[in-house]
């Protein structure tokens, strides 16, 4: 099955950019979408967006649309998730999960990773 | 946008009692050319990401026990945990993949009584 490993803690300012990696092994990199979601201290689980890593075809919501940005690497079997325009309200666990065609549900997930935006 | 609600917010159960969450969608999930209901469940433990426990709205992940179990068709669903253990202290989502965006509830917190 795939795994998912992703990038390390950022802590940005206000207003800055931050880009977050998701790397896949154990299984075919373009065999399954990839999504992005977050989830602020203590709440629910927001979904952010997908990206097809064959083609790298991306379908955002609309509450990041303009401010997100997901793209893939082939020859490394990661895709990213840049967040621009940073506010504290962005502070969140980023995580990135596999879902398929046949199989659509989440799973399985990276570990997540903590952006901390704060001046 | 489907809305996703949980009941409840929180519930305390004894060990070896049931714990029964329920969800409902604002929009029937069952898709009539298949019949099936795009409704999955996660278990989420502090510092861990989410984990599949159910989709189908009620086939159960393999390695998943089997006091996990999904019930429910159409906008009402209810995830039972039969003889609560110890290591099932946990937020429990629903998420319907029936339309985009995917959304869930807003979670429920199991704990010991």
């Amino acid at each position: 099955q795939m795994q998912l490993v992703q990038s390390g803690a950022e802590a940005k300012k206000p207003g800055a950019s931050v880009k977050v990696s998701c790397k896949a092994s154990g299984d075919t990199f373009t065999s399954f979408y990839i999504h992005w979601l977050r989830q602020a201290p203590g709440q629910g689980l927001e979904w952010m967006g997908i990206i097809n890593p064959s083609g790298g075809a991306t379908t955002y919501a609309q509450k990041f649309q303009g401010r997100v940005t997901m793209t893939r690497d082939t020859s490394t079997s990661t895709v990213y998730m840049e967040l621009s325009s940073l506010r504290s309200e962005d502070t969140a666990v980023y995580y990135c999960a596999t879902a398929g065609q046949l199989e659509p549900w989440f799973d399985p997930w990276g570990q997540g990773t903590l952006v901390t935006v704060s001046s | 946008d489907i809305v996703m609600t949980q009941s409840p917010d929180s519930l305390a159960v004894s060990l070896g009692e049931r714990a029964t969450i329920n969800c409902k969608s604002s929009q029937s999930v069952l898709n009539s050319a298949n019949n099936k209901n795009f409704l999955a469940w996660y278990q989420q433990k502090p510092g861990q990401p989410p984990r599949l426990l159910i989709y189908w709205a009620s086939t159960r992940k393999s390695g998943v026990p089997d006091r996990f179990s999904g019930s429910g068709s159409g906008t009402d669903f209810t995830l039972t945990i039969n003889s609560l253990q110890s290591e099932d202290v946990a937020a429990y989502y629903c998420q319907q993949y029936s339309s985009s965006p995917r959304t869930f509830g807003q979670g429920t917190k199991v704990e010991i009584k």
